[in-house]
């Protein structure tokens, strides 16, 4: 089945740099990738939606200038926590649709983001 | 897309069927029902899904009621690898061209030994 690689699976930060995750398709073509982020004890919530070669579309509520989104070709797409602080700690999670269609959105395995 | 109600938790004996209910009341004639599942520290994994027939596959069978307002996901044979929340999503479409899943709080089913 089709595969999503996310890297890192987890990662610590200082408060104030900046912090990249990869959201790789590995044997199809996403044409769009979501991602997400998971704070405990609660559900996904939908941050943004990048499409290739395209501005990412961010959800109400989600800073575009402090979550920045590269989604550069149809198997990479990149979020980048720029000042990241504590209250960014969190779960982060990528999906993406496959261009050639599918039932079936795929996801990657998430990074855990800590900010101290 | 519709909303769904689960049960914030449910517990199963290992080894015995685990059903999990979704209600979805407002479900429209083109919306397909979803499961997904989420292992604790890892991303979603998709079970199953349907629009108004019953469904089997190597992982689960997803039976849709008649009225198509409501749904149950059935592990046959619950092991505690599937100690996960269970997620029942509904959304317009077969195909994800640029559709995002909404996630809702979802079902806690723990497995006991």
């Amino acid at each position: 089945g089709a595969v999503v690689s996310q890297h890192p699976s987890r990662v610590i930060c200082k408060s104030g740099t900046s912090v990249k995750i990869e959201c790789r398709s590995l044997d199809f073509q996403a044409t769009t990738m979501f991602w997400y982020r998971q704070f405990p004890k609660q559900s996904l919530m939908l941050m943004a939606t990048s499409n290739e070669g395209s501005k990412a579309t961010y959800e109400q509520g989600v800073e575009k200038d402090k979550f920045l989104i590269n989604h550069a070709s149809l198997t990479l797409s990149t979020l980048t926590v720029t000042s990241a602080h504590p209250e960014d700690s969190s779960f982060y999670i990528c999906s993406a649709a496959d261009r050639g269609g599918s039932t079936e959105a795929f996801f990657g395995q998430g990074t855990r983001l800590t900010v101290v | 897309d519709a909303k769904t109600t689960q049960p914030t938790s449910m517990d199963c004996a290992e080894g015995r069927a685990a059903n999990l209910p979704c209600n979805h009341s407002t479900i429209s004639g083109n919306e397909y029902v979803y499961w997904y599942r989420q292992i604790h520290s890892q991303g979603p994994q998709y079970i199953i899904h349907g629009l108004k027939n019953n469904e089997t596959n190597e992982m689960a069978s997803l039976i849709i009621t008649e009225d198509r307002k409501s749904s149950t996901l059935i592990l046959p044979h619950a092991t505690l690898r599937d100690t996960a929340v269970y997620y029942c999503i509904v959304r317009v479409g077969q195909y994800n061209y640029g559709q995002n899943f909404v996630f809702g709080p979802g079902t806690r089913l723990s497995v006991l030994p």
